[in-house]
């Protein structure tokens, strides 16, 4: 079965960072690409971002770049986020989510709070 | 971006019956591969989404065949020929032809 499972969220303050991860289970994740969705209450789903199987090749949403920075380490099977300068309004679920004729396989998210 | 329109944003059912969500975009879904990236996804309280249907009408693995999809161009349609007890949840639509990707708002499938 294909999981992919996030990690690394948590209480953070306004203005600091996070670097959340996301592994595959039965997949591997350098042979999709990947994208990470945000989930809020008040806003529903936003996109994030997303990282090309093929090479190093990304897109941030304009609502998050330039503080948001994708990246894998294909050697361990990876996802990364890194997450700076952080909001309160930046609070949510993040997921990750495979790309196999658009976005399919989600992981279970992980909660990210920016609070003070 | 493309707006993603659901309607309704609230959906009561009877069990049997069945049931139809709308979802329009902003703009047209028809990539130039000739392909309308519009998918649709459930999901159930608690847990993270999982998708019924991709390219607009392909319903994934495992998903039943009361699931079904239409539409074109801006114009898409979800169908549960009879709902079960299992389906409570949110659905959404997604289009993945336009950067950034963008979602509906979201159905809440209840039952009457």
């Amino acid at each position: 079965e294909v999981q992919l499972v996030e990690s690394g969220g948590g209480l953070v303050q306004p203005g600091g960072s996070l670097r959340l991860s996301c592994s595959g289970s039965g997949i591997s994740l350098n042979s999709y690409a990947m994208h990470w969705v945000r989930q809020t209450p008040g806003k529903g789903l936003e996109y994030v971002s997303v990282i090309y199987s093929k090479g190093n090749s990304t897109y941030v949403a304009d609502s998050f770049r330039g503080r948001f920075t994708v990246s894998r380490d294909k050697s361990r099977n990876t996802l990364y986020l890194q997450m700076s300068s952080l909001r309160v309004e930046d609070t949510g679920i993040y997921f990750c989510v495979r790309d196999l004729f658009g976005m399919d396989v989600w992981g279970q998210g992980t909660t990210v709070i920016v609070s003070s | 971006d493309v707006v993603m329109t659901q309607s309704p944003l609230s959906l009561p059912v009877t069990l049997g019956q069945p049931a139809s969500i709308s979802c329009r975009s902003s703009q047209s879904l028809l990539y130039s591969d000739g392909n309308t990236y519009l998918n649709w996804f459930q999901q159930r309280p608690g847990q993270s989404p999982r998708r019924l249907i991709y390219k607009v009408s392909n319903r994934d693995s495992g998903v039943p065949d009361r699931f079904s999809g239409s539409g074109s161009g801006t114009d898409f349609t979800l169908r549960i020929s009879r709902v079960e007890a299992e389906d409570v949840g949110i659905y959404f639509c997604t289009q993945g032809t336009h950067w950034p990707r963008t979602f509906g708002q979201g159905t809440k499938v209840e039952i009457k």
